[in-house]
């Protein structure tokens, strides 16, 4: 099993759609979750931590569930500007402490 | 308030030459971590270190690769010898000091391309 697995994409949506990126890892001793997102030939920048009582951020809503070992993230009222790669990232120990273990990341298309 | 900052942008190496690649932190923060991105691919965790630590260096390749931080002046990494396989693009990120679950805050990145 992959230490993070994450949605195949890529999602081509309409403005407008609420769209869902599922995540799996395999390392029950993470403690800290992330989704991030990069655009092409960027660099990766934070969207949101999640936390394990799920949190929201304006459309972004972040859900954890430690045991099935799977987030989630959910953008509701797409807009052209959410087109990116969202990235599904886990620490490798308990801690961040900046060994973050990355998925490959799904793609979105926000079409008008 | 600078963010990270990654130089060069891009560099062209031909094989087996050296490649330096620079990351000065932001203000405040005194670890960097290292991580690449081959194309296609989802970032991979190479080294992190303090100022003149190298604290863990569990995704560095065994030969031909190295990193620094000395205490003054930007991180290094530096890879000798380059081959086509280290083309990708290498980020650098920063953190503050002290333990915590602080996310990352990553630098622009340098592209290395190998001819």
């Amino acid at each position: 099993r992959k230490e993070v697995e994450q949605d195949p994409g890529p999602f081509n949506v309409p403005e407008g759609a609420t769209v869902a990126f599922n995540c799996t890892y395999s390392n029950s001793a993470s403690q800290s979750f992330f989704w991030y997102r990069q655009d092409c030939r960027k660099e990766p920048k934070l969207l949101m931590s999640v936390y394990s009582s799920g949190n929201e951020d304006g459309r972004f809503t972040a859900q954890l569930n430690r045991a099935s070992q799977y987030i989630s993230l959910l953008i509701r009222d797409s807009k052209l500007s959410d087109s990116a790669t969202y990235l599904c990232v886990v620490s490798r120990y308990g801690g961040s402490q900046g060994n973050l273990i990355f998925g490959k990341g799904t793609k979105l298309s926000v079409k008008p | 308030n600078a963010g990270v900052m990654q130089n060069p942008r891009h560099l062209v190496r031909r094989r087996g030459q050296e490649a330096r690649l620079r990351c000065s932190p932001m203000k405040g923060h005194s670890h960097v971590y290292w991580y690449r991105q081959l194309p296609e691919e989802g970032l991979k965790f190479m080294v992190y270190l303090q100022k003149e630590n190298i604290i863990d260096e569990s995704g560095m390749p065994k030969e031909r690769f190295s990193a620094e931080f000395p205490k003054e002046g930007p991180s290094i990494l530096r890879i000798q010898q380059v081959v086509r396989g280290d083309s990708a693009a290498y980020f650098c990120a920063s953190s503050p000091p002290g333990r915590g679950e602080s996310p990352l805050h990553f630098g622009n990145g340098t592209r290395l391309t190998v001819t």
